[in-house]
């Protein structure tokens, strides 16, 4: 248990409302990322945070915002749910700092009607 | 796109088989890492080669490398119906986990 929690774990939202997925870790590690998952895509990397307040972009962050305020929470927002955000979303940390081992949350399900 | 590519994207052995798995990509990577991803629930790690090492073991796992040729290949031996999940190959091209990519997976499927 990499001490990772997804909040909420299933959501079924409506177009063009916001929506914001929140991971929790427990173990104050400095990295934290935001993943989704899709058929055919595999996971694709969102954003990620090297510290509180500070984040980057990552290969698919259009639509999408972070904040990280505290070291143990790192919060996804979609601004306005499109059905193209449908996916499943995760989060993970990263716990070595010489390599990108990446240890993962259960995931959040967002379906955008 | 620089994520890995798995091949099969599906197999199905018996309880007892040995499962391979293979990995493309196409540029110089730092190192390859697999994951194993039970349905429903998020990636776990299973090991990690670095770009100077050819061959890793881990309990009934076996990585090797092969940067010639940009390859990898996951081997688990003796497999049981636990390890029926999808596996994903995420080649590191740089210092960091933004620099992960990962593959769309092989689904394996071990029958009893």
């Amino acid at each position: 248990d990499a001490g990772i929690t997804q909040s909420p774990r299933h959501k079924v939202t409506e177009t063009g409302t916001p929506v914001t997925l929140r991971c929790h870790q427990t173990e104050n590690h400095r990295y934290m990322y935001w993943y989704r998952q899709d058929p055919g895509h595999g996971l694709r990397l969102i954003h990620y945070s090297y510290g509180v307040k500070d984040t980057d972009k990552g290969e698919v962050s259009d639509g999408y915002s972070v904040s990280r305020s505290k070291t143990e929470d790192f919060l996804l927002t979609l601004e306005s749910a499109t059905s193209s955000q449908t996916s499943v979303y995760f989060c993970a940390i990263r716990k070595d700092r010489d390599t990108g081992e990446l240890f993962f949350g259960e995931g959040s399900r967002l379906t955008v009607l | 796109s620089q994520q890995g590519e798995e091949d099969p994207q599906a197999l199905s052995i018996q309880e007892g088989e040995n499962a391979t798995m293979n990995c493309s990509y196409k540029t110089s990577i730092n190192n390859l890492q697999w994951y194993r991803q039970n349905s429903g629930r998020g990636l776990v790690h299973l090991i990690l080669i670095r770009s100077n090492e050819r061959e890793k073991h881990s309990g009934r796992l076996r990585v090797t490398l092969d940067t010639s040729k940009k390859s990898s290949s996951l081997l688990i031996t003796a497999s049981r119906a636990a390890d029926t999940a999808s596996y994903f190959c995420a080649p590191q091209f740089g210092t960091g986990a933004n620099n992960l990519f990962f593959g769309t997976g092989t689904r394996l499927t071990v029958i009893p």
